[in-house]
């Protein structure tokens, strides 16, 4: 199974602050991967696909690099809005697999 | 407009099983998989399998065989997620969750509102 490690598994941070997580997988998935954003009680929302493209009706804020074993999603200016978890997803082989998620908090 | 519809929250006993709905509209059924994801309370996703909306075949994620059981009704756009002998681990969140093409390996757009499954004594 290809494993996906993402970090941090959470982070505190200010309106306005540029945020970067990153996912790696345990071996190359090419640009098989999507970022969710996920509020609480609510299901993922999709934000980026094929690594770096932006899903459509997304905030330019957001945007997604990588290939291979290491991936990035990066908020360029953090918005009251952002505040969620975010998830990386591999669906490069079977079983595809998630990132264990990061945490976005209020500092 | 794709719609994924799921079935309201479950309260079962230990032993008991459950069956979830997740009803299509907005495309064509049998053109796209369908994957199913749990959500334990505060965990994270995990990726239980999909099921081939065209050939109804299965395939499951390790830890998510012989209790779990994958379904569809093409004529009514369904899909079923059935759980037999339920534990108390099987509380979790469960999403259906439409592939972007006709194989799981093809990325996930469209989710369902997830169907909260308690199991309890």
């Amino acid at each position: 199974d290809i494993q996906m490690t993402q970090s941090p598994s959470s982070l505190s941070a200010s309106v306005g602050d540029r945020v970067t997580i990153t996912c790696r997988a345990s071996q190359g998935i090419r640009n098989d991967l999507n970022w969710f954003q996920q509020k609480p009680g609510k299901p993922p929302k999709r934000l980026i696909f094929g690594a770096s493209n932006l899903q459509g009706g997304v905030p330019s804020r957001f945007s997604g690099s990588g290939s291979g074993t290491e991936f990035t999603l990066t908020i360029s200016s953090l918005q009251p809005e952002d505040f969620a978890t975010y998830y990386c997803l591999q669906h490069n082989n079977y079983p595809q697999t998630f990132g264990g998620g990061t945490k976005v908090e209020i500092k | 407009q794709v719609q994924l519809v799921q079935s309201g929250s479950e309260l079962k006993k230990p032993g008991a099983s459950v069956k979830v709905s997740c009803k299509a509209s907005g495309y064509t059924f049998t053109s796209y998989a369908m994957n199913w994801v749990r959500q334990a309370p505060g965990q994270g996703l995990e990726w239980m399998g999909w099921i081939n909306t065209n050939t109804g075949n299965p395939t499951y994620a390790q830890g998510f065989t012989g209790r779990f059981v994958f379904s569809l009704d093409t004529s009514v756009g369904t899909a079923y997620l059935q759980i037999d002998s339920l534990k108390a681990e099987d509380t979790a969140v469960y999403y259906c969750a439409r592939s972007e093409g006709n194989t799981a390996l093809r990325g996930v757009l469209w989710w369902g509102q997830g169907t909260l499954v308690t199991v309890s004594s």
